[in-house]
């Protein structure tokens, strides 16, 4: 079974702070792919970023980074210089279950608040 | 590019009804998934279909059922709502099968009463 841990529940961060929001999964599928949603007030996820088992490299778009390491299977994400509009919840996902299709195994969230 | 449309937004039902949610998948995508949100679950994979199939279900009781139409949108059925129902449901688009990028609707909000 698959399953997303999403350990920080709420972090509130004043504006132009960075803020790394942690992901641990669990799967025992050799492939499989990694997401980073936004839910902001309005309820509609935002697709964010998306990353398969097989390229570890870390990347950065924008003011935003992750962190993908297999070892620890962590999958962390980072936001640079936080705005206001970062505020939403942002969810860590897992999918490419052996057999699961699209199915995506969602972890609880984290209620990211940025503050002028 | 028109994204996933969802109708209705809202919805408020008394328990003991039944309910049909929509869902209109982005122009070309075969792959249409729905997902339960609560405070208390949170995000749960209710059920996948691809080209009018179903090819993948959560754990949830058969009074939650679906189906796709030839165009690809699909509707969402839950029959005798109880009010453990009331939830947002979301929908998600994908092009393909296995791990394509998804892309969500706004959700539909249902209340049971």
């Amino acid at each position: 079974a698959q399953k997303v841990t999403q350990a920080q529940t709420e972090i509130s961060v004043v504006e132009k702070e960075d803020v790394t929001l942690d992901c641990v999964y669990e799967t025992r599928d050799t492939t499989y792919y990694l997401f980073w949603y936004k839910q902001p007030p309005s309820g509609e996820l935002v697709f964010l970023i998306r990353r398969n088992s097989f390229d570890e490299q870390n990347e950065i778009s924008g003011r935003y980074s992750w962190n993908f390491q297999k070892s620890t299977s962590s999958f962390n994400f980072t936001i640079t210089a936080s705005q206001v509009v970062d505020s939403a919840v942002y969810f860590c996902a897992l999918g490419g279950a052996t057999g699961g299709g699209n199915k995506l195994t969602f972890g609880t969230g984290t209620q990211l608040k940025v503050e002028l | 590019k028109a994204g996933v449309t969802q109708t209705p937004r809202y919805l408020i039902k008394t328990r003991g009804q039944q309910v049909t949610l929509s869902c209109s998948p982005i122009s070309g995508h075969r792959s249409v998934s729905w997902y339960q949100q609560t405070p208390g679950q949170g995000l749960q994979f209710l059920f996948e279909y691809f080209s009018e199939t179903q090819r993948n279900k959560g754990n949830f009781p058969g009074r939650f059922s679906g189906r796709q139409f030839s165009n690809s949108r699909s509707e969402m059925n839950v029959s005798t709502l109880e009010l453990g129902d009331s939830a947002l449901y979301l929908c998600a688009s994908s092009l393909g099968a296995g791990q394509a990028f998804q892309y969500f609707g706004p959700g539909t909000r249902l209340t049971v009463t």
